[in-house]
């Protein structure tokens, strides 16, 4: 089945660093991503929604030029979260939408875990 | 616009016994609807979706769901519950462009 790659699993970085999550379809072609946040014991936030080659969608609180998502080819999605702080804290996952599934084709990666110190 | 809501943040329940998920949906459109679990510090794993069809649907690991339009609903159940059934179960709605996921359901499983 489809499967989708998110790495890293976990990285700690120093407040005021960048950071870079990496999203890949491995075996088939993502036209859209899509970008979550995760606090502890609460839901999936959708931060945004990236089609490939264009720019992403955010959504309404997320600030785009803190959360940068680029969509550059069909297997590839990443997230760089930049200047990082504390309140940036937080469980990031992606999903992979399968090119022509429409809503058959969601899937997830395994999440990394950010922490800033 | 579209919506989910499951009803009870925690379930209990002995191993062995039946698990049941509560979920209902508001859509302006006819629905996707899906049920996913999630283990502490992973993603998300589909259980099961309703697109068209039938609306009894059958899903991974013993789990099914049916799909009833007239109370816009979309529960979840399990015959007989397992320790490895403990997990963090999210129901969501989709109306074609992207998801919307409930509160989500702690499930723990009593020995």
């Amino acid at each position: 089945g489809a499967v989708v790659s998110q790495h890293p699993s976990w990285v700690i970085c120093k407040s005021g660093t960048s950071v870079k999550i990496e999203c890949r379809s491995l075996d088939f072609q993502a036209t859209t991503m899509f970008w979550y946040r995760q606090f502890p014991k609460q839901s999936l936030m959708l931060m945004a929604t990236s089609n490939e080659g264009s720019k992403a969608t955010y959504e309404q609180g997320v600030e785009k030029d803190k959360f940068l998502i680029n969509h550059a080819s069909l297997t590839l999605s990443t997230l760089t979260v930049t200047s990082a702080h504390p309140e940036d804290s937080s469980f990031y996952i992606c999903s992979a939408r399968e090119a022509g599934q429409r809503t058959h084709g969601y899937t997830f990666g395994s999440g990394t875990r950010l922490t800033v110190v | 616009a579209q919506s989910v809501t499951q009803l009870g943040s925690h379930v209990s329940v002995s191993e062995g016994a039946l698990v049941l998920l509560r979920c209902n949906y508001s859509s302006s459109v006819p629905p996707y609807l899906f049920w996913y679990v999630q283990y502490p510090n992973q993603g998300l794993q589909l259980l099961l979706k309703y697109t068209t069809g039938a609306t009894l649907v059958k899903g991974i690991n013993g789990f099914e769901a049916e799909f009833k339009k007239s109370d816009t609903s979309f529960h979840l159940t399990k015959p007989s519950a397992h320790m490895s059934d403990a997990a963090e179960y999210f129901c969501a709605v989709s109306d074609d462009y992207k998801l919307s996921f409930g509160a989500g359901t702690t499930v723990t499983v009593r020995a």
